[in-house]
């Protein structure tokens, strides 16, 4: 079946620095990625649509200079939070689609949490 | 402004018996419908999806489509503890486009 591996499960970092989350799809190739934020006991919420070879779509709110989104290949998306603060501390997570079936499910990594001290 | 909208729960039930799961959507276009389960600090992991009109079985599980009434269920007999989770609605429309989810329903199985 279709696996989306994204790494790292957990960062631990000091405010202000950045932070990047790396999301692939490992045997399926993805045109489009997305990814989601989730605070505890809340629903997933889209932050964006990640584009091969195209800017992300960013959803309204987002900062797209804060959340760098980045889809070089058909398998590789980078989510970069810059200049993290405590109040991005979140569950980041990434999904992806086989671009050849489209009307596929959407296929969801691991997970990343990450914590801003 | 597409909505997907859940009861919020907790659906509790005995272990053994059956599990209803609703969710209503807005959009009218909507073409896709999936069911995916999220135990706590984890990830979705997709249990269903459906896209005609009437019943899809798998196992223990059944999801129910009525397109002209823009309702989706998910039915889970012979529940178990071990289904005890939240259950995320999820919906597409038509071309590339997001799913749009639900808030989620937490499900616990009472042993």
């Amino acid at each position: 079946g279709a696996v989306v591996s994204q790494h790292p499960s957990w960062v631990i970092c000091k405010s202000g620095t950045s932070v990047k989350i790396e999301c692939r799809s490992l045997d399926f190739q993805a045109t489009t990625m997305f990814w989601y934020r989730q605070f505890p006991k809340q629903s997933l919420m889209l932050m964006a649509t990640s584009n091969e070879g195209s800017k992300a779509t960013y959803e309204q709110g987002v900062e797209k200079d804060k959340f760098l989104i980045n889809h070089a290949s058909l398998t590789l998306s980078t989510l970069t939070v810059t200049s993290a603060h405590p109040e991005d501390s979140s569950f980041y997570i990434c999904s992806a689609r086989d671009r050849v079936w489209i009307n596929q499910p959407q296929h969801f990594g691991d997970g990343t949490r990450l914590s801003i001290l | 402004q597409k909505e997907v909208e859940q009861n919020s729960g907790p659906l509790s039930v005995p272990e053994g018996a059956i599990a209803s799961l609703n969710c209503t959507y807005s959009d009218r276009g909507s073409q896709s419908f999936f069911w995916y389960r999220q135990y706590s600090g984890k990830s979705p992991e997709l249990i269903m999806f459906i896209y005609s009109n009437g019943d899809k079985e798998d196992g223990r599980f059944t999801a129910q489509l009525n397109k002209a009434s823009q309702y989706v269920s998910l039915l889970i007999r012979d529940s178990q503890p071990s289904d005890s989770a939240t259950y995320l609605c999820a919906v597409r429309g038509s071309g590339n486009t997001p799913l749009v989810f639900g808030k989620g329903t937490r499900l616990s199985v009472i042993a």
